[in-house]
């Protein structure tokens, strides 16, 4: 069975544009979460999508933003970008169905992201 | 929110060596994942493992759930074990996981 996997693995981007960044999770996997990792902060929760809903979200900004489609692959943007956004964004998808039943997460390779 | 903490922050060892890393946290988990970052980034899963012991070939992890901390054991240390070592958490009625600031794990040849 395939991975999660996201695109595209490395990005530079200028201050102010924005980025859209792709996971695919794997097979039958229906939740799926972003983290940003960061030197400074660390890895961090971004938000969690489940059946096209937010179902959690980060302490981040509302430029931060995500969606999910019907096939359960999932996009994160980030709009007005800032230098302080150059981070690792990983893509983790589970089989996690309902509130309170925890489940492993998968994590894919990761989107590195530069801003110039 | 719930605070992990990792120990351990770096280890250097000789290749064959043993060593254990520890993760505390504050707060009742339903779920504890231990995972190895490769040079490249990817989160590698390790274990899943919220309350008992499991174990992997050279690797094995505890979970003492009612004294909040977890033990992974790696035994007869390769080179291929360098990275870093995260262990992650989280609690009821919030199922995002929440890192620890992870251990350092370099082994020499």
């Amino acid at each position: 069975k395939a991975g999660v996997t996201q695109t595209p693995r490395y990005l530079i981007k200028t201050r102010g544009q924005q980025v859209t960044l792709s996971c695919s999770p794997i097979s039958g996997h229906r939740s799926v979460s972003w983290y940003q990792q960061t030197p400074g902060q660390g890895l961090q929760f971004l938000f969690e999508y489940f059946s096209e809903t937010q179902r959690n979200k980060g302490n981040f900004p509302g430029r931060f933003s995500g969606r999910q489609f019907s096939n359960s692959r999932s996009e994160m943007n980030v709009s007005t970008l800032e230098l302080g956004d150059s981070a690792l964004y990983l893509c983790a998808s589970s089989l996690r169905v309902t509130s309170g039943t925890p489940y492993e997460q998968y994590f894919g390779p990761g989107t590195r992201l530069t801003v110039t | 929110g719930i605070q992990v903490e990792q120990s351990p922050p770096d280890l250097i060892l000789q290749e064959g060596a043993n060593s254990t890393l520890r993760c505390n946290f504050s707060d009742s988990v339903n779920n504890l994942q231990w995972f190895h970052q490769n040079p490249w980034g990817q989160l590698i899963n390790l274990f899943y493992i919220p309350s008992g012991t499991k174990q992997n070939g050279r690797l094995s992890a505890t979970t003492v759930a009612t004294e909040r901390y977890s033990l992974l054991y790696i035994s007869s240390s390769q080179t291929t074990d360098s990275g870093v070592y995260f262990c992650a958490v989280s609690n009821f009625g919030n199922e995002k996981l929440t890192f620890g600031t992870g251990t350092r794990l370099t082994i020499i040849p």
